[in-house]
């Protein structure tokens, strides 16, 4: 049980280039979450999907676009990356809105 | 969603109890308390939550006022595995959309050998 896989775990970009997260959670979750987390500061929502094939905005979705094509899945790309969109990516899933959220183990993107 | 209040740091001597305050003053009823922790480098960690009563599982004990305007979060023995950021948490217990887990910037707690 793999739990919540994030690919990759690393990644420099150029300022414009594009890129694609993978989530991957064996849980058989509906909820997936896709946060950001800046030095010094909590997480923030990016984007969240409830189910497979639904999507949602959180808090800070400018920039970013996801899509839930299966149900164990869910993607993060930048379209046009940015140096203010250098973080650390975390995604997470969760069984149901009342229990824990299992998180990934992150994807640190530097943007240069 | 309601906000929570968390000291910024706090320390510990090894194998002693610590207590992590939260302030949560405008709890809805339908708000569960949750608590996360993040070590270095690694995603958050789900460590217990709870909503009215208090709770235990084999990581932490939940402390919950009657009021519910606060809560704590007891390790009984602190090792220096438990050194992390602490967050508290207040997540909606029904469905309004992401049911999101708001992070603030929750409480780092140092454990002393």
């Amino acid at each position: 049980n793999a739990g919540v896989t994030q690919t990759p775990k690393f990644r420099v970009l150029k300022t414009g280039q594009s890129m694609t997260l993978l989530c991957a959670q064996d849980m058989n979750h509906e909820y997936m979450y896709w946060y950001r987390q800046d030095p010094g500061m909590g997480l923030r929502l990016i984007h969240y999907s409830v189910g497979e094939g639904t999507t949602a905005k959180g808090e800070v979705p400018d920039g970013y676009n996801v899509s839930r094509l299966k149900k164990q899945n869910f993607l993060l790309g930048l379209e046009s990356a940015a140096p203010s969109q250098t973080s650390v990516y975390f995604c997470a899933s969760s069984y149901s809105i009342v229990v824990e959220a299992f998180f990934g183990q992150g994807t640190r993107l530097t943007v240069v | 969603d309601a906000k929570t209040t968390q000291p910024n740091s706090m320390e510990s001597n090894e194998e002693e109890p610590v207590h992590l305050p939260c302030n949560h003053s405008t709890i809805s009823g339908t708000d569960y308390i949750h608590w996360y922790r993040q070590l270095p480098s690694q995603g958050p960690e789900y460590v217990i939550h709870g909503l009215t009563s208090n709770v235990n599982n084999r990581m932490a004990s939940l402390a919950i006022a009657e009021d519910r305007k606060s809560s704590t979060l007891i390790l009984h023995r602190a090792t220096l595995r438990d050194a992390a950021v602490y967050y508290c948490i207040l997540r909606e217990g029904f469905q309004t959309g992401a049911n999101n887990l708001f992070f603030g910037t929750g409480t780092r707690l140092t454990v002393i050998p």
